[in-house]
């Protein structure tokens, strides 16, 4: 069964910082999907990025971008020029589709905090 | 384009009742999935719906269960309430196939008392 872990339950920075999620996955198969979601208070989950394992580019969405390492097993996600908006809890979720079924398998969360 | 929508936003039942949550989802989306939401346990899978008919299941007792209608809404049915059930329950479609990615609607928080 596939695992995803979030070694930070909490982070906090200042507006315009740079901060990285890290995410860790464990798994045994070679093609799935990796997504980081994002749920503010509001409670509506929002996909924020996604890669493709079988991608060696990093996916990118204008300030948020990831670092994955395939053999690591590590998805981080970078969020640059980070704005008060950005407070939320984000999610790691790992992916795959079994004859055409889908299911996504999420991490604990990091409590994501942007001071002004 | 209409995002998915989920009804009731807030529920509050008594154990041993059922529950009924509805979930419509983005136009043209074939595959909805269910997952519970609790500080404990985090986000769970429930099943996946996609042309009525389940193709995916989570680790839930049998009193959840779930159907889609031939206009891709989808239900989920919950009986028997017990207090531990009590959680946001949220609803997610995608176009199904390859197009894993999932949209999610702003939830249904279910209270048991």
């Amino acid at each position: 069964a596939q695992t995803v872990t979030q070694s930070q339950p909490e982070m906090s920075v200042q507006e315009a910082e740079t901060v990285t999620l890290s995410c860790t996955y464990d798994t045994s198969e070679n093609n799935y999907y990796l997504f980081w979601y994002k749920q503010p208070p509001s409670r509506q989950m929002i996909l924020v990025i996604r890669q493709e394992a079988y991608k060696q580019q990093n996916a990118t969405e204008n300030r948020f971008s990831v670092n994955f390492q395939k053999a690591a097993k590590s998805f981080s996600l970078k969020i640059s020029d980070s704005q008060l908006g950005d407070t939320a809890m984000y999610f790691c979720a790992f992916g795959r589709i079994i004859q055409g079924a889908q299911k996504l398998v999420f991490g604990q969360g990091t409590r994501l905090t942007i001071n002004p | 384009k209409a995002g998915v929508t989920q009804t009731p936003r807030y529920l509050i039942k008594t154990r041993g009742q059922q529950v009924t949550l509805s979930c419509s989802p983005i136009s043209g989306h074939r595959s909805v999935s269910w997952y519970q939401q609790t500080p404990g346990q985090g986000l769970q899978f429930l099943f996946e719906y996609f042309s009525e008919t389940q193709r995916n299941k989570g680790n839930f007792p049998g009193r959840f269960s779930g159907r889609q209608f031939s206009n891709s809404r989808s239900e989920m049915n919950v009986s028997t309430l017990e207090l531990g059930d009590s959680a946001l329950y949220l609803c997610a479609s995608s176009l199904g196939g390859q197009g894993l990615g999932a949209f999610f609607g702003q939830g249904t928080r279910l209270t048991v008392v």
